[in-house]
């Protein structure tokens, strides 16, 4: 069974500029969550979704935006981009979200803002 | 914030028990005890978790007090592929605490292997 995948693993951009990421979750998973890593905050919870829409936001700035295909698929976009927006962005998927399940994480896609 | 306290690192000599601690003083009835791990340039990866009471699988043991204010994390035979960040969180069952995929990591310990 395929695990998370995430693309691109790695991902050069300048200030001002906006970044698309991509996360396909296992399959059979609906819920997909987003995740910021960086050295200075450690893992943050961004958002996630389940069915199309977000069920829960983390406290990031409206620049962060997400969204979620009918098989489950999602992407995360980063508009206006800042030097601290530099970051390992983790996506996480499980069967519903709830519950005492567990999340399944990628690799991740790390993004470097010059 | 997070809920929980862990030491920042530690070290484990191979083929040991590994004991990670955890404090959650103030944790809910509600709450489980989650154990993940982040191997370095890599996504966290599930170990655990628990309610009340003590769980064992293929990769570990969680050890909770009967006062579910702390709990131990045990590998019982480390080795060199262990080294990794090891993060405790306390989490909400679904319904009314419906956490959507949310999980608040704290800092870890950060636990090294050596030969």
């Amino acid at each position: 069974k395929a695990g998370v995948t995430q693309t691109p693993r790695y991902l050069i951009k300048t200030r001002g500029q906006q970044v698309t990421l991509s996360c396909s979750p296992i399959s059979g998973h609906r819920s997909v969550s987003w995740y910021q890593q960086t050295p200075g905050q450690g893992l943050q919870f961004l958002f996630e979704y389940f069915s199309e829409t977000q069920r829960n936001k983390g406290n990031f700035p409206g620049r962060f935006s997400g969204r979620q295909f009918s098989n489950s698929r999602s992407e995360m976009n980063v508009s206006t981009l800042e030097l601290g927006d530099s970051a390992l962005y983790l996506c996480a998927s499980s069967w519903t979200g709830v519950g005492d399940e567990k999340l399944f994480f990628g690799s991740g896609t790390q993004l470097s803002v010059l | 914030d997070a809920k929980t306290t862990q030491p920042p690192s530690m070290d484990c000599a191979e083929g040991r028990a590994a004991n990670l601690p955890c404090n959650h003083s103030t944790i809910s009835g509600n709450e489980y005890v989650y154990w993940y791990r982040q191997i370095h340039s890599q996504g966290p990866q599930y170990i655990i978790h628990g309610l009340k009471n003590n769980e064992t699988n293929e990769m570990a043991s969680l050890i909770i007090t009967e006062d579910r204010k702390s709990s131990t994390l045990i590998l019982p035979h480390a080795t060199l592929r262990d080294t990794a960040v090891y993060y405790c969180i306390v989490s909400p069952t679904g319904g009314l605490y419906n956490q959507g995929g949310k999980l608040i990591f704290g800092q870890g310990t950060e636990l090294s292997v050596k030969p």
